[in-house]
């Protein structure tokens, strides 16, 4: 079974850090780009990060560019999240999630996982 | 950055009733990457839709995505009780991934 578990959520304060990690299973991961999205309480759906394949090449959008790096390692089937400088406005759950094609950093996504919280607030 | 406008913002119909669910890009999306999601309270997002037209695996026959440049729809033919939730549209073909800002399906 394809299966995405994210971890590594929680409270932090503003300008901390946090790291949150992306464990994948059932599929070759090293085949697939990979990317995070989050969801503020309440809110919609916000694409954060992308990174190819092989890692060489990553997106971020422009709220998180220059704080946040993405990264994966392939040895170990993970993908991960370093988020620096958090504000308050980071706050949401983070979703990993697989792109339906191999050839194509930008997709759209068909396996998601089930999401961490992530809440910045002194 | 592609801005995409989803409306209505909430549809309210009855089960058997058709859904047409409309999003509107502010550029036009280059070979069609659009797509469209499913969401139900507590969960993650359920692909339905890609490249505009192509059902995701599993995805019942009376889903349908159609449009190209920047109008893009997503019609249900025949609303079953399940399908009432949060829908989004997805644009991955610029160099930001962007989302709507959902359309509440509810209940009349």
């Amino acid at each position: 079974e394809v299966q995405l578990l994210e971890s590594g959520g929680g409270l932090v304060q503003p300008g901390g850090s946090l790291r949150l990690s992306c464990a994948a299973s059932g599929f070759t991961f090293s085949s697939y780009a990979m990317s995070w999205v989050r969801q503020a309480p309440g809110k919609g759906l916000e694409w954060v990060s992308a990174i190819s394949g092989s890692g060489g090449s990553t997106y971020y959008a422009d709220s998180v560019k220059g704080r946040f790096t993405i990264s994966r390692d392939n040895s170990k089937n993970t993908l991960y999240l370093q988020m620096n400088s958090l504000r308050a406005e980071d706050t949401a759950v983070y979703y990993c999630a697989k792109v339906i094609l191999e050839w194509l950093v930008l997709c759209a996504f068909d396996i998601w996982g089930q999401g961490t919280m992530v809440t910045v607030s002194s | 950055e592609i801005v995409l406008t989803q409306s209505p913002g909430t549809l309210s119909l009855s089960p058997g009733e058709r859904a047409t669910l409309s999003c509107r890009a502010s550029q036009s999306v280059s070979s069609s990457y659009l797509a469209w999601y499913q969401q139900k309270p507590g969960q993650a997002p359920r692909l339905l839709i890609y490249g505009a037209s192509s059902r995701a695996t599993g995805i019942p026959d009376r889903f349908s995505g159609s449009g190209s440049g920047t109008d893009f729809t997503l019609t249900i033919s025949r609303l079953e009780p399940e399908d009432f939730a949060v829908y989004y549209c997805q644009q991955y073909g610029s160099s930001q991934i962007t989302f709507g800002q959902g359309t509440r399906l509810e209940i009349k």
